[in-house]
């Protein structure tokens, strides 16, 4: 179980359009879920945390009108680039998260991340 | 902002041998995980070790955790030409419902048949 999709695995846009990319909990409810985003041979930076039923909440320097969530229901968060540019091109990673209960020491809970999207933009 | 730095970055060893990666964090954690990303690929959730707790094992896997010296290990034995692929220290730290994951720079791990 907790097996998490996304949807496209790899995109190719010109400038000037946009894109968006699927994340899709397939066995569980996920009322939160994160993008995050990887440039080449580096590590995986959080963009911003998507909760079912409100607004996301976006990482200092990211811009939220450039980089639309939508956490349509609890299993499907997507991620829109609108207007991309070359900068743009990188690969988005989104995790789920599911939820186990609260214990004593604080929530218990897992992420569990979704393939990734290459990202091109020419 | 990052949070956990691994050492190496880069690391080469003979398969068989064992392979042992280091991440150092800045502040406060709930816990700390370890994850493997295979080249263009997505991340695999190899070990969670609590901020209570000071080593953890998992098959040829066994992390270490010093919450006074703000550093972890992992630990590869035996390992595989398989193994090969990028290690992630991930912080978390618990904001309401939430966990919230830091990722350290990685280190990229070459095992040589």
């Amino acid at each position: 179980g907790a097996v998490v999709s996304q949807h496209p695995s790899r995109v190719i846009c010109k400038s000037g359009t946009s894109v968006k990319i699927e994340c899709r909990s397939l066995d569980f409810q996920a009322t939160t879920m994160f993008w995050y985003r990887q440039f080449p041979k580096k590590s995986l930076m959080l963009m911003a945390t998507s909760n079912e039923g409100s607004k996301a909440t976006y990482e200092q320097g990211v811009e939220k009108d450039k980089f639309l969530i939508n956490h349509a229901s609890l299993t499907l968060s997507t991620l829109t680039v609108t207007s991309a540019h070359p900068e743009d091109s990188s690969f988005y990673i989104c995790s789920a998260q599911r939820w186990r209960g609260r214990t004593s020491g604080g929530p218990r809970n897992e992420q569990y991340f979704g393939p990734g999207t290459r990202l091109t933009v020419t | 902002s990052q949070q956990g730095e691994e050492d190496p970055q880069a690391l080469s060893i003979q398969e068989g041998e064992n392979a042992t990666m280091n991440c150092s964090y800045k502040t406060s954690i709930n816990n700390l995980q370890w994850y493997r990303q295979n080249s263009g690929r997505g991340l695999v959730h190899l070990i969670l070790i609590r901020s209570n707790e000071r080593e953890k094992h998992s098959g040829r896997l066994r992390v270490t955790l010093d919450t006074s010296k703000k550093s972890s290990s992992l630990l590869i034995t035996a390992s595989r030409a398989a193994d090969t692929a990028s290690y992630f220290c991930a912080t978390a730290v618990f904001t309401g419902a939430n966990s919230k994951l830091t990722f350290g720079k990685g280190i990229t791990l070459s095992v040589r048949p």
